[in-house]
């Protein structure tokens, strides 16, 4: 099994423009979430889903929307990259479970210049 | 709003040393604690912690939870170059389906 897989692994893009990041899981996992890492700053919820066809604010959504059309996919969009938007992002996912651990892609390295 | 706090933010040792990593919180509905060890790429899960007083353990690392005083401690004994990572704790939102996570502890273990 593959887990969880990001595509691109690396990205830079220039101020205005926009992109989409692309996760997918083949766990069969219901919840799946989408994280920025900054120096010094841990991991930042951007946007979760908690099943197929729904999606829920985190802490940081601001410039991000999320589609979650199919259960294995979760799709990250900037609309309007911006230079704060440079970062680490990482897409989870966990099973429906209570407690269950988060299983994380091995990132995507986003720089806005 | 949940809270997840580490101590310290970095931690420089030697091979051999004994490192203690603290983690405290803040949160509703409190039902589990999670740390995960993150190298150079995605972080991993190492326990997941749920009664206090009862220690996980994993080779040389360990785990407890401590209940009272909202807080667990990740204990790593014998250090090693390869335990060189950032230790991350999280705390799942069991109603709202995530997780808050703490800044993390960045562990430099020098030869």
């Amino acid at each position: 099994n593959a887990g969880v897989t990001q595509t691109p692994k690396f990205r830079v893009l220039k101020t205005g423009q926009s992109m989409t990041l692309l996760c997918a899981q083949d766990m069969n996992h219901e919840y799946m979430y989408w994280y920025r890492q900054d120096p010094g700053m841990g991991l930042r919820l951007i946007h979760y889903s908690v099943g197929e066809g729904t999606t829920a604010k985190g802490e940081v959504p601001d410039g991000y929307n999320v589609s979650r059309l199919k259960k294995q996919n979760f799709l990250l969009g900037l609309e309007s990259a911006a230079p704060s938007q440079t970062s680490v992002y990482f897409c989870a996912s966990r099973n429906g479970q209570a407690n269950s651990p988060l299983h994380f892609g091995n990132g995507t390295r986003l720089t806005v210049t | 709003e949940d809270k997840v706090v580490q101590s310290p933010l970095s931690l420089v040792v030697h091979e051999g040393d004994t490192v203690t990593l603290n983690c405290s919180y803040e949160v509703t509905n409190f039902r589990s604690l999670l740390w995960y060890k993150q190298e150079k790429k995605a972080p991993t899960f190492l326990f997941m912690l749920t009664s206090s007083g009862i220690e996980k353990k994993s080779g040389r690392l360990s785990s407890i939870l401590d209940k009272k005083e909202l807080s667990s401690i990740l204990n790593i004994t014998a250090t090693q170059t390869g335990d060189s990572a950032i230790y991350l704790c999280a705390v799942p939102n069991t109603n709202a389906g995530k997780s808050t996570f703490g800044d993390g502890t960045t562990l430099t273990v020098k030869p």
